[in-house]
């Protein structure tokens, strides 16, 4: 149980071009998502926590006007990267916290592997 | 603000033996702890996870980590090794919300090589 499935796990697209990532929590809903980035040989960042039906929360320095979200339902959140150029090339890794009382963990997608040429 | 070390960048231990991957956090409050793993190219897979209670929390794949407030530490430890655990070991906190951890921090991660 717990799946969270993320699409695509790689693209690789020109400079100014929109990307969009979806993360999705396959066999239970979730309220609450969260966008992390790792560069190479990193850690992860957190970027940004979705809650469904509410705007986004971003973390200091990550651009909301950059890196959209959405989650319009408990069982989808999605990233769009736009204008991506180079530097945002990165691994992107969503989570999936369920819903319900207690400490609910989160469980993470595979990844996206963004490279902007 | 809260944060995560984990001292060791890399660690090489033989098939079969014993192992323990340090990590030590600051936070303010009583601290949401996990252990995640990650193959190359992966997502992160939960290995275990404290919140509160018994202080050795037993997790997937024969590990355990124990949660020593004291030291503000919360090691991953696991007896006897496999081939098939070398990965990328992440610690990470999370402020407790209600329903569970909010955005985690991670550490930098360990990197675990098992030789023959």
């Amino acid at each position: 149980g717990a799946v969270v499935s993320q699409h695509p796990s790689r693209v690789i697209c020109k400079s100014g071009t929109s990307v969009k990532i979806e993360c999705r929590s396959l066999d239970f809903q979730a309220t609450t998502m969260f966008w992390y980035r790792q560069f190479p040989k990193q850690s992860l960042m957190l970027m940004a926590t979705s809650n469904e039906g509410s705007k986004a929360t971003y973390e200091q320095g990550v651009e909301k006007d950059k890196f959209l979200i959405n989650h319009a339902s408990l069982t989808l959140s999605t990233l769009t990267v736009t204008s991506a150029h180079p530097e945002d090339s990165s691994f992107y890794i969503c989570s999936a916290r369920g819903v319900g009382a207690g400490n609910q963990p989160q469980h993470f997608g595979d990844g996206t592997r963004l490279s902007i040429l | 603000a809260q944060s995560v070390t984990q001292p060791d960048i890399h660690i090489t231990v033989s098939e079969g033996a014993s192992l323990e991957l340090r990590c030590n956090y600051s936070y303010g409050a009583t601290p949401y702890l996990f252990w995640y793993v990650q193959s190359p190219g992966q997502g992160l897979q939960l290995l275990l996870k404290y919140f509160s209670g018994d202080t050795l929390v037993q997790g997937i794949k024969g590990f355990e980590a124990e949660f020593k407030r004291s030291q503000s530490s919360f090691n991953l430890r696991k007896p006897s090794v496999h081939w098939s655990d070398a990965a990328e070991y992440f610690c990470a906190v999370g402020k407790y919300s209600g329903g569970g951890a909010d955005g985690l921090t991670f550490g930098k991660g360990t990197h675990l090589i098992i030789q023959p």
